[in-house]
């Protein structure tokens, strides 16, 4: 396995399920994201996380819990989502440089996985 | 904080034609600059990016981009377009102090034969 690799590909959900998206990243990277894309609206950044600590959470709703075992690895617990939480989920990896202010030089994506909430 | 536009949802254009895709972008530190593509049920890929030296980025799949700090612009090129580059592209960019890339709104290219 290479790149960065989120299961499920794709997820129906009820509303009141409770179910998990993975991500694995394969290139030692130190810090992991998960995006948002919904139809029509711009990539929200959602969570960071850099060397297993949450570093930003942009508001999200508590139904989304994430989680980061180790710099490898990046869960996002899902419980009691609505309709419009269906979307195209991101996760992400970049190699931080402390140096630089921690710019972030490039930032490398898996495949996303589809969710739908019915 | 910073913030990226780009300022057209979709670009039609015929094969083989020429096609440019604009992006802005504000911030008030130093940034990088990034265009990623994503095809149907895909995630993102990099196309190029800019991070310091000469301000034209050459990137995969035949595309080069311009950095111009006096516009704040950051355009993708691509002097012959194919079929296989219907898509949508994104405009990207890191500033310091902020881990994260923020990303325009996307733009859809439509190649047409």
């Amino acid at each position: 396995e290479t790149g960065v690799t989120q299961t499920p590909r794709h997820l129906v959900m009820g509303m009141t399920n409770k179910k998990s998206l993975k991500c694995e990243q394969h290139l030692g990277h130190n810090a992991m994201y998960w995006y948002k894309q919904s139809a029509k609206k711009p990539l929200e950044l959602m969570f960071v996380y850099n060397f297993k600590e949450q570093t930003e959470n942009n508001s999200v709703p508590s139904r989304f819990s994430p989680e980061c075992p180790n710099s490898s690895h990046l869960f996002l617990h899902l419980h009691t989502l609505q309709p419009e939480d269906s979307a195209l989920y991101l996760c992400a990896s970049s190699q931080d440089l402390p140096g630089q202010g921690f710019m972030n030089t490039e930032a490398f994506f898996g495949q996303g996985t589809r969710l739908t909430v019915v | 904080a910073q913030s990226v536009t780009q300022l057209d949802s979709q670009v039609p254009v015929f094969e083989e034609a020429p096609v440019e895709l604009r992006c802005n972008y504000s911030s008030s530190v130093s940034v990088y600059l990034f265009w990623y593509v994503q095809y149907p049920n895909q995630g993102l890929q990099l196309l190029l990016k800019y991070l310091s030296g000469s301000t034209l980025v050459k990137g995969i799949n035949g595309f080069e981009a311009e950095f111009n700090k006096s516009q704040t612009s950051f355009h993708l090129r691509k002097p012959s377009v194919h079929i296989s580059d219907t898509a949508e592209y994104f405009c990207a960019v890191s500033a310091t102090g902020r881990r994260a890339l923020t990303f325009g709104s996307g733009t859809r290219l439509q190649v047409q034969p």
